[in-house]
């Protein structure tokens, strides 16, 4: 059971916008900390896509974007493109003692 | 250009250790924190801890506290992360990752060890 919620999956035609949402609580997103956004494409390490909440590495098309509110945060892909078929995971702070650097369970985008 | 190198798989029987290790490159060693992460196959990604290169200090997490050992030799820039008890739900992918200046983000990340447990 992962700290942050994530739907398991999305998915959109080629040059449609697909959104992933990330859900916290008090401890976390709720409590001010910035959420952070991975891509993983199958069998590699996840690569940065998101920092602070909405802003992008350098390298980071920016058909990605991020926003953050209250306990919840959003990854949106608009343009999407066939090499955006991939996991991603959403990650933040958690105040409590359990983990300190939590992620969501991954949501993984297909491009029909 | 900065770069984590992982050593190569492993694979353990139950109740063995394991210990891998992550070589930096390309940027000061001890100015930044390196973490570990691991991915069961087919699942996500779980925080382990990390470890302050410049001081040795470490935080785990809570899970994890009683069997994780992450240490470092600065003198070849490379952290280690040692697994004991290694039970079958160890198997996973296994990441180090660079944290981007106290941030809380990870930009940097190993290419990963596969640890497989099994009799």
């Amino acid at each position: 059971q992962s700290v942050l919620t994530q739907p398991p999956s999305v998915s959109g035609a080629p040059g449609q916008r697909v959104t992933i949402s990330c859900t916290g609580s008090s401890s976390n997103i709720g409590a001010g900390y910035d959420v952070h956004w991975y891509q993983q494409l199958p069998g590699t390490a996840p690569k940065l896509l998101i920092y602070g909440n909405s802003n992008r590495p350098s390298g980071v098309p920016d058909r990605f974007s991020g926003s953050k509110s209250g306990t919840s945060a959003s990854l949106a892909i608009t343009g999407l493109q066939a090499e955006d078929e991939a996991d991603y995971y959403c990650q933040s702070y958690d105040s409590s003692l359990s983990a300190l650097y939590v992620f969501g369970a991954g949501t993984k985008v297909t491009v029909l | 250009q900065v770069q984590l190198v992982q050593s190569g798989a492993e694979v353990k029987k139950p109740g063995a250790s394991v210990k891998v290790s992550c070589k930096a490159s390309g940027y000061t060693f001890t100015g930044y924190y390196i973490h570990w992460v691991r991915q069961a196959p087919g699942q996500g990604l779980e925080w382990m801890g990390w470890i302050n290169p410049n001081s040795g200090g470490t935080k785990y997490a809570q899970k994890f506290q009683d069997w994780v050992t992450m240490t470092r030799d600065t003198s070849i820039s490379t952290a280690y992360m040692a697994l004991s008890s290694l039970r079958s739900d160890d198997t996973a992918v296994y990441y180090c990752a660079r944290e981007a200046l106290s941030t809380g983000y990870f930009e940097y990340w190993g290419q990963g060890t596969l640890v497989t447990v099994s009799s």
